[in-house]
């Protein structure tokens, strides 16, 4: 069956740099979904890709979708600690009803 | 505020009971997601249900199960519970009943099973 991945599982920031996280497939995804999580709450909707290749940006974050529509990343500019939690990538198979989520990246920044 | 209602937040029983979890999906939405969130784990799919009808079927325990009622609302039903059930369950809900459209989740009910 499907398996997204996510790399790194955690990421220790100092407040102002850059972080990254990235999200595979192994099989293509109609679409790529990006959530996040803050600590004891619930997943949030960021952004949602469809075609291949397609870049998003929302102030700091940029996200990406790759060629093959089977990988994306999340970039975030000068992370603060408003960006702290877990950051999920979530793609449905392309046959079947199921938004498969990846492990997410859990990220800290330190002030 | 997602629009998505959970009761009850918290849930504490024993081994070997059952309970039953409910969702009330967005105003609007009619398909509803239940997912699994254990300890430091990602969010496991259980079961999709659009406009009564199950849709698609993760990796759902056979002691577990689910109804999508006329209204839209749904319950998760965990009988036969064990300690590997205490869990974060979360339902979401989105518009139509492709995954096309984002998914709003509720604020879960955290289960504990002792």
């Amino acid at each position: 069956g499907q398996q997204v991945m996510q790399i790194p599982q955690y990421q220790h920031v100092q407040e102002g740099e850059d972080f990254t996280t990235y999200c595979n497939s192994s099989t293509t995804l109609s679409n790529i979904q990006w959530y996040k999580q803050r600590p004891g709450g619930h997943p949030v909707f960021l952004i949602q890709l469809v075609k291949s290749g397609e870049v998003k940006k929302q102030k700091r974050l940029t996200f990406q979708f790759g060629e093959a529509k089977k990988n994306s990343s999340l970039h975030i500019t000068a992370t603060q600690t408003t960006d702290v939690g877990t950051y999920f990538c979530a793609g449905p198979e392309t046959s079947y009803d199921k938004v498969i989520f990846g492990p997410g990246t859990s990220l800290s920044v330190i002030p | 505020d997602s629009g998505v209602t959970q009761t009850p937040k918290h849930l504490i029983t024993a081994t070997g009971q059952r309970v039953t979890l409910r969702c009330s999906p967005r105003s609007g939405d009619l398909s509803v997601y239940w997912y699994q969130q254990s300890l430091d784990q990602g969010l496991q799919f259980l079961i999709q249900y659009y406009n009564g009808e199950e849709r698609a079927k993760g990796n759902i325990l056979e002691r577990f199960s689910a109804q999508q009622f006329p209204d839209l609302h749904s319950e998760l039903n965990l009988s036969s519970l064990e300690l590997g059930d205490s869990a974060l369950y979360f339902c979401a809900s989105s518009v139509g009943p492709h995954p096309n459209s984002p998914l709003h989740f509720g604020n879960g009910t955290r289960l504990t099973v002792t």
